[in-house]
């Protein structure tokens, strides 16, 4: 079956540890992006990348990174630097050819801090 | 900065009522909106997308779009406890795939 997997589904960080949450996709899509979902929230764009080898930064991306390498890949990484990472995060992905094509999304990674 | 902005609710009907839920957006240029329907601890799932100024209709859902006035709206009729949920509206930025998100209006369904 196509989709996106995401792992882990939870995931623990300690103080000054940078931590990657993994993003596969089977769909063959050109487009990925990373959202930050806080509880009672909505979704915060972090990074989003419409072609391998090249990514941009959203709305929140201070203290992530992430890599495009391959195209059904998009791992991001909460460095240290981001002082409140406690979040939902999702992974999501396009055709990348048309703003009018829907997103689909993973299923998710919950992040917390230890 | 582009915004999409929506009502956080909650919102309550009660079983069998219409729901609506509004939407505005700050990019006059944006041509492509969209409604998902998010379940507490589960991701997004695509309801409806309208692209064309009027109604658009997919079995109890109706989405409605007025650009002039930089307006989307989600009817439910006959909405069901099932449909407790949060709404979210997104729209992609205009010349990118920068898809903004709302902060969603949560739906509670009263049996």
């Amino acid at each position: 079956d196509g989709g996106i997997t995401q792992s882990p589904k939870y995931l623990f960080r300690k103080e000054g540890q940078n931590v990657t949450l993994s993003c596969e996709q089977n769909l063959n899509h050109d487009a990925m992006y990373w959202y930050r979902q806080d509880p009672g929230q909505g979704l915060r764009l972090i990074y989003y990348s419409q072609i391998v080898n090249d990514f941009q930064k959203g709305d929140i991306a201070e203290g992530y990174s992430v890599s495009r390498e391959k195209k059904e890949s998009f791992p991001l990484t909460v460095t240290s630097a981001q002082k409140n990472p406690t979040a939902f995060y999702l992974c999501a992905s396009s055709q990348g050819s048309s703003t009018t094509e829907k997103l689909f999304f993973g299923s998710g990674t919950q992040l917390s801090v230890l | 900065q582009k915004e999409v902005e929506q009502n956080s609710g909650p919102l309550s009907v009660p079983e069998g009522a219409i729901a609506s839920l509004n939407c505005t957006y700050s990019d006059r240029g944006s041509q492509s909106f969209f409604w998902y329907r998010q379940y507490s601890g589960k991701s997004p799932e695509l309801i409806m997308s309208i692209y064309s100024n009027g109604d658009k209709e997919d079995g109890r859902f109706t989405a409605q779009l007025n650009k002039a006035s930089q307006y989307v709206s989600l009817l439910i009729r006959d909405s069901q406890p099932s449909d407790s949920a949060t709404y979210l509206c997104a729209v992609p930025t205009s010349g990118t795939y920068k898809y903004i998100f709302g902060t969603g209006t949560r739906l509670k369904v009263l049996a």
